[in-house]
């Protein structure tokens, strides 16, 4: 199916654990983006990318690691997961640079560090 | 530092009657204001958006205002349904930023039958 998808969309996890979530999408857009979603912050932008092979921090990139191969995969990977990283984290894509587009979301990943 | 605020964490309204949701900014340099709808468990939905060079934008039930002098903009719906309860969330950025959205703390719109 067209549009984006993230994977798991539920992820139980310890203290210490590596998790990757994983977000694809369809429309070859150029941008992707990680927000965490929290009370009281609203939605908080982790890493960006422009293109494949492009990558650069948002707001609250510490513990996180992004990669971007393929155009249409942005996995977010927590290399030891802590509890203040117990969130809900929302994908999204949007076209051109620098054009007024606005930003598709996935349907989130809830994740839950022990 | 909240680029981006929106003060009130709730509404409440009847039904028919009109909606206003309000965000304020501190950052001069956007250019391009959004508003996103978020039902529980999906993601936000791109809901209607406006450029710095307008001060009024329109969308069926839903319109848009912007206040550059006083870096404010509302969000109108007429007439409210219940199908409008969700958080609302507003959004900014710069047109040369890259397409990064910084984005407010939401507002939990609930409409009463």
């Amino acid at each position: 199916d067209a549009g984006i998808t993230q994977s798991p969309r539920y992820k139980i996890t310890e203290t210490g654990r590596q998790v990757t979530l994983m977000c694809h999408q369809t429309w070859s857009h150029s941008y992707m983006f990680w927000y965490r979603q929290d009370l009281g912050h609203g939605l908080r932008l982790i890493y960006y990318s422009a293109a494949a092979d492009i990558t650069d921090k948002g707001e609250v990139p510490d513990g996180y690691v992004v990669s971007r191969s393929k155009t249409e995969n942005f996995p977010l990977t927590l290399e030891s997961a802590t509890r203040s990283q117990t969130s809900v984290y929302f994908c999204a894509s949007s076209g051109e640079r620098d054009s007024y587009n606005e930003q598709f979301f996935g349907p989130g990943t809830r994740l839950t560090v022990l | 530092d909240q680029q981006v605020k929106q003060n009130s964490p709730s509404l409440s309204v009847q039904e028919g009657r009109i909606s206003i949701l309000n965000c304020d900014y501190t950052n001069s340099m956007f250019d391009y204001f959004l508003w996103y709808k978020k039902y529980p468990a999906e993601g936000p939905t791109f809901l209607i958006s406006i450029s710095s060079i307008k001060d009024k934008n329109e969308d069926g039930r839903f319109t848009v205002f912007l206040n550059k002098s006083a870096k404010h903009l509302s969000l109108h719906i007429v007439p409210s349904q219940p199908g409008d309860s969700a958080v609302y969330f507003c959004a900014a950025k710069r047109g040369s930023s890259g397409d990064k959205l910084t984005f407010g703390t939401g507002t939990r719109l609930a409409v009463r039958p």
